[in-house]
């Protein structure tokens, strides 16, 4: 398995501002992920991060909005930018760990945009 | 659209019986197969994998998977209180690397003392 941590756990925010969400994982991962989960709902993939090279966005997510960086195989980033109260959500980072690669959840950080 | 459909619930059980929970997906492509726990407030947590037909046991948890019928679901023997949060049936995404993971909506469970 993979201990991943996050940064910040949550945050309150101002609409029109951006906030970095940082990921670790303890050990080198191929491949990590990016989350949305809403109150309610369950979880949508944002994008996956690749190291060396950009992000791979699922629809209805674009770069411009949820930038993210993947500087080496142990840390990614994820910005919310011009946030809005509709971004208030969980966002949760994931990685690829394990010889059957499975998935592994860091502990989420709790945005909420006012 | 790849789908992975669960009931809602919530599924009350009461402590000590068995907690049945379903999930069918539409990707006939899909590989492997997950259920993950999350408590409330909490990110989600493993709890079990299966990737071939048939059923695996790891301690009160049993997965089955049928992938004829695109079935799999997760049997809770002896459940108890602290086995009450929502479960989340992922399934793999054919095509895109057997790594991107499409979940349910996640049956909420409630075990009554």
């Amino acid at each position: 398995s993979a201990v991943i941590s996050q940064k910040p756990s949550r945050d309150i925010c101002q609409r029109g501002t951006s906030l970095t969400i940082q990921c670790q994982v303890d050990s080198q991962v191929t491949m990590m992920f990016w989350y949305r989960q809403q109150p309610g709902q369950s979880l949508t993939l944002i994008a996956t991060a690749n190291q060396g090279s950009e992000a791979t966005y699922e629809s209805g997510f674009v770069i411009d909005k949820f930038p993210i960086s993947r500087p080496n195989l142990t840390f990614s980033t994820l910005t919310v930018s011009n946030m809005s109260p509709e971004d208030s959500s969980i966002y949760l980072c994931s990685a690829l760990a394990g010889a059957r690669e499975t998935q592994y959840f860091g502990p989420g950080t709790r945005l909420l945009v006012l | 659209q790849k789908e992975v459909e669960q009931n809602s619930g919530p599924l009350s059980v009461p402590e000590g019986a068995i907690a049945s929970l379903n999930c069918t997906y539409s990707d006939r492509g899909s590989q492997s197969f997950f259920w993950y726990r999350q408590y409330s407030g909490k990110s989600p947590e493993l709890i079990m994998s299966i990737y071939s037909n048939g059923d695996k046991e790891d301690g009160r948890f049993t997965a089955q998977l049928n992938k004829a019928s695109q079935y799999v679901s997760l049997l809770i023997r002896d459940s108890q209180p602290s086995d009450s949060a929502t479960y989340l049936c992922a399934v793999t995404v054919s095509g895109a690397g057997s790594y991107q993971l499409t979940f349910g909506k996640g049956t909420k469970l409630s075990v009554i003392p």
